[in-house]
């Protein structure tokens, strides 16, 4: 079946560090790959997507290239802000399958310090 | 839009108790999901239905959940009985129809329950 791996939290980073969160994916067909972000006590929140081989997904600073040939979307962002503290999920949809739900990471806890 | 609306925020229960979770997506959206948050499992989907016929329950952990959805703007999700390891966050999303499986799903604040 489809799974996601993600890289063991937590990442904690000082202010202006770089940021990498690893994620790898098992799938068949071709998936949709995306990243949500979770706040404290929130629901989650779209952070970037990416539907085919090659696309790069960006937003607020992160971005993520989805790679088929290592079967891995990476999330990145040069200069992480306390702001940015919360827990990312790497999550995947099978669109050849026509399976509409996301299929997600574990999940990596980031703390950014002042 | 207000997005997806979910209620009650926050619910402790005792075992053997009835519990009705229930969501608003947003208007519009023809998909809507439910997923579960602990800390063993992860998010993991539930159920979702797509122009309220459900279409894959394969998460549904067994007999005592059940999840409806009357119209195109509500659905419940009911546990009866409940019991402590029903204890998780369950979310809601929704997405609009489009391309099979890039739409974006929205997700609700979600219901933090507690079973004693």
């Amino acid at each position: 079946g489809d799974s996601v791996t993600q890289m063991e939290g937590p990442v904690t980073l000082s202010e202006e560090a770089f940021l990498t969160i690893n994620c790898t994916y098992t799938a068949t067909g071709y998936p949709s790959l995306f990243w949500y972000v979770q706040y404290p006590g929130e629901g989650l929140q779209l952070l970037l997507k990416a539907t085919k081989a090659d696309d790069k997904g960006s937003n607020k600073g992160f971005e993520a290239t989805y790679r088929k040939e290592t079967t891995s979307f990476h999330l990145e962002k040069g200069s992480v802000q306390v702001s940015d503290s919360a827990v990312y999920f790497c999550a995947l949809t099978t669109g050849d399958t026509g399976r509409r739900a996301l299929t997600f990471g574990s999940g990596t806890r980031l703390q950014v310090q002042p | 839009d207000a997005g997806v609306i979910q209620s009650p925020r926050h619910e402790v229960t005792e075992m053997g108790q009835e519990v009705t979770l229930r969501c608003k997506p947003i208007s519009g959206h023809d998909y809507l999901f439910w997923y579960r948050q602990t800390m063993m499992r992860g998010l993991e989907l539930l159920i979702y239905f797509n122009n309220n016929v459900p279409i894959d329950d394969s998460g549904m952990p067994e007999d005592r959940f059940s999840a409806k959805m009357p119209n195109a703007s509500f659905s419940t999700l009911k546990i009866q009985p409940s019991e402590p390891r029903d204890s998780a966050v369950y979310f809601c999303a929704s997405s609009a129809a489009g391309r099979m499986s890039a739409e974006t799903q929205y997700f609700g604040p979600g219901t933090r329950l507690l079973v004693l």
